[in-house]
């Protein structure tokens, strides 16, 4: 049972446009969410986080917004650039400090 | 400042053989975490610990074995190896269980059983 969910596997953009990537979430416990960024044959990296006691966190060109009543968030990339291409995770967590990862999704922002 | 270093990168094991993956930090974060990830899927706990002496299973940890007998390290045991395990395994770590700048995870390993 998947409690956290990245139903697009990819997303292809043009540069200099937005970016949306989105995730939902079945586990009303969870309390903050976080969004991993990945590159080839590299660990995940730490992008942004949100806590549910917020409805947006902004970071630079990242944006993260919660919709906690939809169990929804998504990560904004604005303007997108070629070195946004990475497969994108979201991540869930609550008290027990143990994050719950979603499938990932590859973004592909084209020149 | 080397953050979380994993040995090794890359290892191939016959099927029944056992090995050691090693994780070590140097931030001296009190949580750690072995994740593993199967093509196309997220990653998914196998340990976790969350100080020295302390360790406990996540969502997959048949098959695995773990220790912390210091804040730097918290190696990883596979005994009896099966290609069922056949993963990429990140390590990381964090202070105080992530809440707000999230785990720092190492490069990986990529473990072939055949």
């Amino acid at each position: 049972d998947q409690q956290v969910k990245q139903n697009s596997p990819s997303l292809s953009v043009q540069e200099g446009r937005i970016s949306i990537l989105n995730c939902d979430y079945t586990n009303s416990m969870f309390d903050y969410f976080l969004w991993y960024k990945k590159y080839p044959a590299e660990g995940p990296t730490f992008l942004i986080s949100i806590s549910s006691i917020k409805d947006k966190n902004e970071d630079g060109r990242f944006t993260v917004f919660l919709n906690k009543s939809a169990k929804h968030l998504s990560l904004h990339i604005v303007p997108s650039q070629p070195g946004d291409s990475a497969v994108y995770f979201c991540a869930a967590g609550g008290a027990n400090s143990k994050l719950t990862f979603g499938k990932g999704i590859t973004l592909s922002v084209r020149p | 400042n080397a953050g979380v270093t994993q040995t090794p990168k890359f290892r191939i094991l016959k099927i029944g053989q056992s090995m050691t993956l090693q994780c070590a930090q140097d931030m001296n974060h009190n949580y750690m975490y072995w994740y593993r990830q199967d093509p196309g899927m997220g990653l998914k706990l196998i340990y976790y610990s969350v100080g020295a002496g302390i360790t406990d299973k996540g969502e997959v940890p048949n098959g695995y074995n773990v220790s912390r007998s210091t804040t730097e390290d918290f190696p990883l045991r596979l005994e009896l190896a099966a290609p069922s395990q056949t993963s990429v395994y990140f390590c990381a770590s964090s202070y105080s269980g992530g809440r707000i700048y999230g785990y720092t995870f190492g490069s990986g390993t990529r473990l072939t059983v055949v």
